[in-house]
C-alpha cells in the first residue's frame, strides 16, 4: 500500500518568513495530493491540493509543488502569520481509494 | 459553507460497551469515510461507503466495527465492543461527485476506560 513520509516533524518561523513541509509518497499510481490544516480540537481543514497532471499549485499564500519523478511533493507558506500556527498534513490518494495521511508537521509562527 | 457534523464530540464509555458515533455528511455528497487518530498519531483510514455499501476498509476495520447510513442524512459509525486501544479522535468524511475532495468533521473523541 501507499507510504507518504513528512518532514520536518516541527517547524517553528518568525512571523512573515516562509515555511516549507515536505513529503514523500511510494506508490507511484497515487495521482492526488491534498494538505490540511489542523487546529487544536478540530478535524483536518483541506485548505489546498493537487493533482498528478500539474507540477505547481499557488492559492494567495500557499502554494503545492510536485514532483511525479521524485515521487515528493511540499507545501509552501510565504509571508506567514500567527493565525498560520497549526499542524499539518499531507496525503496521497490512488484514484477512488482513500487518503494516505503523513505524520503531519507542528507550524509555529512566532510574532 | 457546508460542512460535516459529528455527534458526540467527546465520548467516554467503559471498555466491553457499544458505542455509536455519528456523522452528517455534506448534503449532496455521495461518498462518506471514517478515519481514526489515535493521540499524536497519523490519520488512519477505516472504512469507505458509497451506494449504501462498504466500497473498501483497512485491517483496522475489524468485526466490531460496522458502519449505516440508516437515513437520508445521518451516517454512524459503531463499534460493539470497545477496547482500551479504540480510544482515539474519530473522523467522519464526505465527497462529492469528483470524490477527490474530501472534507472532515470536527471529530468524536472516544475514551475507553
Amino acid at each position: 500500500g501507499e507510504n507518504v513520509e513528512q518532514h520536518p516533524s516541527t517547524l517553528s518561523v518568525q512571523e512573515g518568513d516562509s515555511a516549507v513541509i515536505k513529503c514523500t509518497y511510494s506508490d507511484s499510481a497515487s495521482n492526488y495530493f491534498p494538505w490540511y490544516k489542523q487546529e487544536l480540537g478540530k478535524g483536518p481543514q483541506l485548505i489546498i491540493d493537487i493533482r498528478s497532471n500539474v507540477g505547481e499549485k499557488k492559492d494567495q499564500r500557499i502554494a503545492v509543488t510536485l514532483n511525479k519523478t521524485a515521487k515528493h511533493f511540499s507545501l509552501h507558506i510565504t509571508e506567514t502569520q500567527p493565525e498560520d500556527s497549526a499542524v499539518y498534513f499531507c496525503a496521497a490518494k490512488a484514484g477512488a481509494n482513500n487518503l494516505f495521511f503523513g505524520t503531519g508537521t507542528r507550524l509555529t509562527v512566532i510574532p | 459553507e457546508p460542512e460535516v457534523t459529528q455527534t458526540p464530540s467527546h465520548q467516554v464509555t467503559q471498555m466491553g460497551q457499544e458505542v455509536i458515533l455519528r456523522c452528517v455528511p455534506i448534503s449532496n455528497h455521495l461518498y462518506f469515510y471514517w478515519y481514526r487518530q489515535i493521540l499524536g498519531q497519523k490519520v488512519e483510514f477505516l472504512v469507505s461507503f458509497y451506494n449504501n455499501e462498504i466500497s473498501e476498509k483497512s485491517e483496522i476495520f475489524d468485526d466490531q466495527f460496522s458502519v449505516e447510513r440508516p437515513d437520508g442524512s445521518n451516517f454512524t459509525l459503531k463499534i460493539r465492543s470497545t477496547k482500551l486501544e479504540d480510544s482515539a479522535m474519530y473522523f467522519c468524511a464526505s465527497a462529492g461527485g469528483g470524490r477527490d475532495e474530501q472534507y472532515f468533521g470536527p471529530g468524536t473523541r472516544l475514551t475507553v476506560t
